[in-house]
């Protein structure tokens, strides 16, 4: 049963535009979501995180938006540099040990 | 920063082979863990652990072994290797099992 939905499965913008990235859960324990980053031939790194009491989190051109009635995240990516190529995890976390990741999504930033 | 290192990189086996899969991590955590990781499942947890000589069963445990012989080696075991066990395989680890996970980079198995 997978419980975190990721779309799209990949992705591909323009170097400088905003990529958006989208995720939903099923399980209304989760209460903190991290992203995680994965460059290929790399283990993932975590990105970006939010906490269910928060609608919103910023680390420069990364942004979270949450919606807990919805059950549904987005990461924006501003400003979006062929660096930023990479495979996006989202994750759903209960506060105990276990982590339940999406699928993925695979951007492209083209110059 | 965590240090998570895996070896070997790369491993090819044949249908009914051992395999031992190894991971050292240098920072003290408590939590180690092994996913797989395959397209169009993300990563999805095998075995993980909470501490030297303690193991527990994660959500696709079936065909694997784990062993943590040590706070900071965690070892994955396919006693059989199956042709289905070809993945990308991730060991990671955390400090209280509710933080951050810090990954090393994978090791891919082919099972021929």
């Amino acid at each position: 049963q997978q419980q975190v939905r990721q779309s799209p499965q990949s992705l591909t913008v323009w170097e400088g535009e905003t990529a958006i990235l989208n995720c939903s859960y099923e399980d209304s324990t989760f209460n903190y979501f991290p992203w995680y980053q994965q460059f290929p031939g790399e283990g993932p790194a975590l990105l970006i995180s939010i906490r269910s009491v928060s609608d919103k989190k910023e680390d420069g051109r990364f942004t979270i938006f949450f919606n807990k009635r919805e059950k549904k995240l987005s990461l924006h990516i501003t400003d979006s540099q062929p660096g930023d190529s990479a495979t996006y995890f989202c994750a759903g976390h209960t506060g105990g040990y276990k982590v339940v990741f999406g699928s993925g999504t695979r951007l492209l930033v083209s110059p | 920063e965590a240090a998570v290192t895996q070896s070997p990189r790369n491993k090819v086996t044949v249908t009914g082979g051992n395999v031992t899969l190894s991971c050292r991590q240098t920072n003290s955590h408590n939590y180690m863990y092994w996913y797989r990781q395959d397209t169009g499942h993300g990563l999805r947890l095998i075995h993980y652990s909470y501490g030297a000589g303690n193991l527990q069963i994660g959500d696709v445990p079936d065909g694997y072994k784990a062993t943590r012989t040590t706070q900071e080696d965690f070892f994955l075991l396919l006693e059989l290797a199956s042709p289905s066990q070809t993945s990308l395989y991730f060991c990671a680890s955390s400090e209280t099992g509710r933080d951050t996970l810090y990954f090393g980079a994978g090791t891919r198995l082919s099972v021929l």
